[in-house]
């Protein structure tokens, strides 16, 4: 069974400056994909990065970045130069990837809560 | 073009009562999620389609909960006999093969 473990308290930053969010994930998944999603007050979730486990680069997008260890089975996100706009909760997800073109469930883990402060 | 689309958004009935929660995913997604966040959580998995094939109904809490996709579009999750503890926001979410899952504004469930 895939498990993700998210146990940072409430994390707060201030604006223009870097945060990590970890993420650890357990697995006997030979195959699998890492993503974080946002989810503002408002309540959408917004997918910001997606990282495969053969990827040999971590993935980046824009400010976000992922710093993946996969032999610590961790994938933390970076934010950097954080916006007063980044303040959500952030949710790190993890599926299977049974055969390439082929779908599954996400599992996610219990999110971290960011506040960017003035 | 549109994203995903859920009703209603709010949804308030009495303990005991049926349900119907509505999806429709972005056009031309194969894929079709069902998620259950309950305050101050993380995302629980419902059930999952994938165009003909069977459903993976493997997260369903109880035989209460069901849920169809017609013609491979529009999915309703019916959840029956409502409890207390069916309160939750459900997420809906679609995906084309291989990519991240898109997911829609949720519904709101309160049952009193």
């Amino acid at each position: 069974a895939q498990k993700i473990t998210q146990t940072q308290p409430g994390m707060f930053v201030q604006e223009k400056e870097a945060v990590t969010l970890d993420c650890t994930y357990d697995t006997s998944d030979p195959s699998y994909g890492l993503f974080w999603y946002k989810q503002p007050s408002s309540g959408e979730m917004i997918f910001l990065i997606y990282q495969g486990s053969y990827d040999q680069q971590n993935a980046t997008e824009g400010r976000y970045s992922l710093n993946f260890q996969k032999a610590r089975k961790s994938a933390n996100l970076v934010i950097s130069a954080s916006q007063l706009g980044d303040s959500a909760m952030y949710f790190c997800a993890m599926r299977e990837i049974v055969r390439s073109g082929a779908n599954s469930k996400l599992t996610f883990g219990k999110g971290i809560t960011l506040s960017v402060r003035p | 073009g549109a994203g995903v689309s859920q009703s209603p958004s709010n949804k308030v009935t009495e303990k005991g009562k049926d349900v119907e929660l509505r999806c429709d995913p972005i056009s031309g997604h194969t894929a079709l999620y069902w998620y259950r966040q309950s305050l101050g959580q993380g995302l629980e998995f419902l059930i999952y389609f994938q165009g003909n094939s069977a459903p993976d109904k493997s997260g369903l809490p109880s035989d209460r909960f069901s849920a169809e996709r017609t013609g491979g579009s529009v999915s309703t999750l019916t959840i029956q006999r409502t409890q207390q503890e069916d309160s939750a926001v459900y997420l809906c979410a679609s995906s084309a093969p291989s990519y991240e899952q898109y997911f829609g504004p949720g519904t709101r469930l309160t049952v009193t």
